[in-house]
């Protein structure tokens, strides 16, 4: 089982909304990302944990704040957003933080904000 | 640098072969991947070639790699109509990093 799932599939949020986008797998591993893709662009990465611990955050906006309450699970709370923000958000997991383990992605989240 | 370049798009006739082109520019990468995105999904690993192989074949798929030229290709043989997708090629950038890079995407639209 290779699946990393997340929810909601969809998400639109106003401007003052706080919310909280949601990924789990599964497949025992302990790394886990935050990509950020607009619309025909690549995945830009967020944040990193390894072993439940955030080892990189790409200097996002403090308005994103990330969470890992355990190897399964990982968390995106949202508040105060953009309009520019808007965009697709893909999880994904590796085996292990750091060495050459494919990471396997979500079916990502399309957010909205208005 | 860690620009990963590939051309935006390709065409071509079911039953054809594709072939898909990414340069990179890190030259200590140890991995580097293909991941295929449908419209309004997520990645989907396709493949992926350690540094120290020229080539790597699974079914469908032939990935070449040159590390001189930091040239990495993807060849899809007996294109299908399924096979229509964007196309990313990725690099780790680093052994002891996480962080991956992806290149700009090549849509591949794939016509009867």
């Amino acid at each position: 089982d290779t699946e990393v799932t997340q929810t909601p599939k969809h998400l639109v949020m106003g401007m003052t909304n706080k919310k909280s986008l949601k990924c789990e797998q599964h497949m025992g591993h302990r790394a886990m990302y935050w990509y950020k893709q607009k619309a025909k662009k690549p995945p830009e990465l967020m944040f990193v944990y390894s072993y439940e611990k955030l080892s990189i955050n790409e200097s996002v906006p403090s308005r994103f704040s990330p969470e890992c309450p355990n190897s399964s699970l990982l968390n995106l709370h949202l508040h105060a957003l953009q309009p520019e923000d808007s965009a697709l958000y893909l999880c994904a997991s590796s085996q292990r933080g750091w060495g050459d383990y494919e990471q396997y992605f979500g079916p990502g989240t399309r957010l909205t904000v208005t | 640098g860690e620009d990963v370049e590939q051309s935006l798009f390709l065409s071509v006739r079911e039953g054809d072969s594709s072939v898909i082109n990414c340069t990179y520019t890190d030259s200590s990468s140890t991995y580097l991947y293909w991941y295929k995105q449908e419209p309004g999904a997520g990645l989907q690993l396709l493949t992926y070639i350690f540094s120290n192989m020229d080539m790597k074949q699974d079914q469908r798929l032939t990935v070449l790699l040159n590390k001189k030229d930091k040239h990495l290709s993807l060849r899809i043989a007996d294109t299908q109509t399924g096979d229509s997708a964007i196309y990313f090629c990725a690099e780790k950038g680093g052994e002891n990093t996480d962080k991956l890079i992806f290149g700009t995407g090549t849509r591949l639209q794939v016509f009867p």
